[in-house]
Formats: C-alpha cells, sequence, structure tokens
C-alpha cells in the first residue's frame, strides 16, 4: 500500500542547530514529493518538492531536502534553526495513481529552545 | 499569490446540524479537495473534485458530502454534524503541476 511515515512525531533543537527531519515512502512508481509547513492555528505552505532531475533540492527558509530512492527517503535538512522554524512538517507523496491525490505523513511538531 | 479562502476560521455548531463550509480560489485551479486534520493522523482525504460538478471519494468520505457548482468554489456538507467531526477542516486546490495550495483552516467544533 502507498504510505508516508514521518517516525519522529516530536523534535527539539536548540535556536542554531542542524536540523533532519526524515520522511520514508512506500510508492511504486517515480513519486512527486513535497513538504509543507504548518505554523499553529494556519493552512500549510509549500517548503520545497521534487519531481525529477536533481536529487538535491532546495527550498525557501533555507530549507532543502534529499531524495534517496534506494532508501524510500525524502529528508528534510536545514543547517542551522531559528526560532521562527518551530511549527509542524508534513511529508508528502504527490500524484497518487495518477491523480492529483496526496499522501500525507501523520507530521513531526519541531520546537526549538532559545 | 494563489489564494485559497475559507469562509470561517472557527465555528461552533450543535449535533444534528447541517454545516456548509466554503472553499473558494482564485487561480482557475482545476482540481480542489478537502482534508481533515486531526492529531497524530495528519491530513486525511474527505472529498475531491477535478471539474465542476464532479466530485470523488476520498478517504473518509462518511458523513460528508460536497458541492462544486462553480470552478472556483468547493463546498463541503456535514449532513447532520457529529461531535467525532469535531476537527481542522482544510482546503486545497491544485496546478497541473500538482502543487497543492492550501486555506488557512477552518476549526470546526461540534458539541
Amino acid at each position: 500500500a502507498q504510505s508516508v511515515t514521518q517516525p519522529d512525531i516530536h523534535i527539539t533543537v536548540s535556536e542554531g542547530a542542524s536540523l533532519e527531519l526524515r520522511c520514508n515512502y512506500s510508492y511504486g512508481a517515480t513519486p512527486y514529493l513535497f513538504w509543507y509547513v504548518q505554523s499553529p492555528g494556519q493552512g500549510l505552505q509549500l517548503l520545497l518538492k521534487y519531481f525529477s532531475g536533481d536529487t538535491l533540492v532546495q527550498g525557501i527558509k533555507g530549507f532543502e531536502a534529499e531524495f534517496k530512492r534506494s532508501q524510500s527517503s525524502f529528508n528534510l535538512r536545514k543547517p542551522s534553526v531559528h526560532w521562527s522554524d518551530a511549527a509542524e512538517y508534513f511529508c508528502a507523496v504527490g500524484g497518487v495513481s495518477g491523480t492529483y491525490k496526496y499522501i500525507f505523513g501523520t507530521g513531526t511538531r519541531l520546537k526549538v529552545l532559545a | 499569490d494563489v489564494k485559497v479562502t475559507q469562509s470561517s476560521r472557527y465555528l461552533v455548531k450543535r449535533t444534528g446540524e447541517k454545516v456548509f463550509l466554503e472553499c473558494v480560489q482564485d487561480m482557475d485551479h482545476e482540481n480542489m479537495f478537502w482534508y481533515r486534520q486531526d492529531p497524530g493522523l495528519g491530513l486525511r482525504l474527505i472529498y475531491f473534485s477535478y471539474d465542476v460538478k464532479m466530485k470523488e471519494k476520498g478517504d473518509i468520505p462518511e458523513g460528508y458530502s460536497v458541492s462544486r457548482e462553480k470552478k472556483e468554489r468547493f463546498s463541503l456538507i456535514l449532513e447532520s454534524a457529529s461531535t467525532n467531526q469535531t476537527s481542522m477542516y482544510l482546503c486545497a486546490s491544485t496546478t497541473n503541476k500538482i502543487e497543492a495550495f492550501f486555506g488557512q483552516g477552518t476549526r470546526l467544533t461540534v458539541v
């Protein structure tokens, strides 16, 4: 079955530290992969996306993600976290079964310590 | 910028009421979606629509219906609200590149 797994429900990092949020997917074809961020009480905002080509993609707010087909992973990274990065992060697979449907992970809530 | 607007940020309704959640997008997107978001469960697809007057069930359609009479508007209807429908509801629309744009969400409480 198609699925997206975010194994970390909560992550706490200190401001200025590096960050990696994990995402693993199960999908038969080449996936369209996304990371979204949700600030408290808000909708989701696209951070970055991978469709094809270079497996390291850059996004907004200094985030990047690397697609690793062999590991079925699409981990999100940031070299230096800012307090404003505290939010919930969702990994998603899009274009499921040739449609415009998405499968979302259950999210990782990031807390940033000052 | 693409804008997806949900008519209400917060709603409180009584059990058994008929509830309408409205969503409007201004970018002429073909595809629109309604999701429900609950802690620990992520986003779950309720219904989606590829075109006017067209709808398809998502993963959790029970207790919901939708209406898409105009391309820019996609409404979610709770026929008879129940307490287990208390949740955050998110509307989204997508381009032909699949990238989804989300509204701000409607937090619905059913009492």
